[in-house]
């Protein structure tokens, strides 16, 4: 059974830089699934970050508008998420994902970390 | 960006009742369409990829079908750990986006 764990910082400062890992356990990030990650802000609904794949492709949403950067580490299993130049807007629960092989969607879910961005 | 619109964006339903819930494409997604449960405080579940095919695990009371642009998840013999928030979610083209949910109450 795969595992997902965020981990991070809960409180991050205007302009400043959302930086958040997710351990894989159970599994091998070196495996043909892509990787995700998606927030969801208080009360609202769910938002696509961006994908990335063990060998260092990604895929990101638009309208991060070049904020955002993902990367991954084998030798630890993990992946990353970095969001710079942030504001109030991003804070959110942040969730980190396995999409599935062959279908571009998630199967398993971290149980998601949340991050205020305030001074 | 193609656009999902979930409708009803809520609904009352009793334990035993049968629900249906509504998700359309703002263009064609063939059949590149999942559904998730949420409840509060919770990460997402997965339920539904393809439409149709019931992830490991899921009980046969959800289903799925549709293609194209309009798709239905129905969730047969309600039961108090069925009340939650359900959200479709594209993923035929690029950014993959969400539909705004629908929260299924008591």
């Amino acid at each position: 059974q795969v595992q997902l764990q965020e981990s991070g910082p809960g409180l991050v400062k205007p302009s400043g830089t959302l930086s958040l890992t997710c351990a894989v356990s159970g599994g091998s990030i070196s495996s043909s699934n892509w990787w995700s990650w998606v927030r969801q802000p208080p009360g609202k609904g769910l938002e696509w970050i961006g994908k990335i794949y063990h060998g260092g492709s990604t895929n990101y949403n638009p309208s991060f508008k070049n904020r955002v950067t993902m990367s991954v580490d084998k030798s630890k299993n993990e992946f990353s998420l970095m969001l710079n130049s942030v504001t109030a807007a991003d804070s959110a629960v942040y969730y980190c994902a396995r999409a599935m092989t062959g279908d571009d969607t998630p199967d398993y879910w971290g149980q998601g970390t949340l991050v205020t961005v305030s001074s | 960006d193609i656009q999902m619109t979930q409708s009803p964006s809520s609904l009352s339903a009793s334990v035993g009742d049968r629900v249906t819930i509504t998700c359309r494409a703002s263009q064609d997604i063939n059949n590149y369409l999942a559904w998730f449960q949420q409840k509060p405080g919770k990460a997402p579940k997965s339920l539904i990829y393809a439409a149709f095919f019931l992830q490991s695990g899921v009980p046969p009371k959800f289903s799925g079908s549709g293609s194209g642009t309009d798709f239905t998840l129905t969730i047969s013999g309600l039961q108090p750990e069925d009340f939650a928030t359900y959200y479709c979610q594209q993923y035929k083209s690029y950014p993959l986006t969400f539909g705004g949910g629908t929260k299924v109450e008591i």
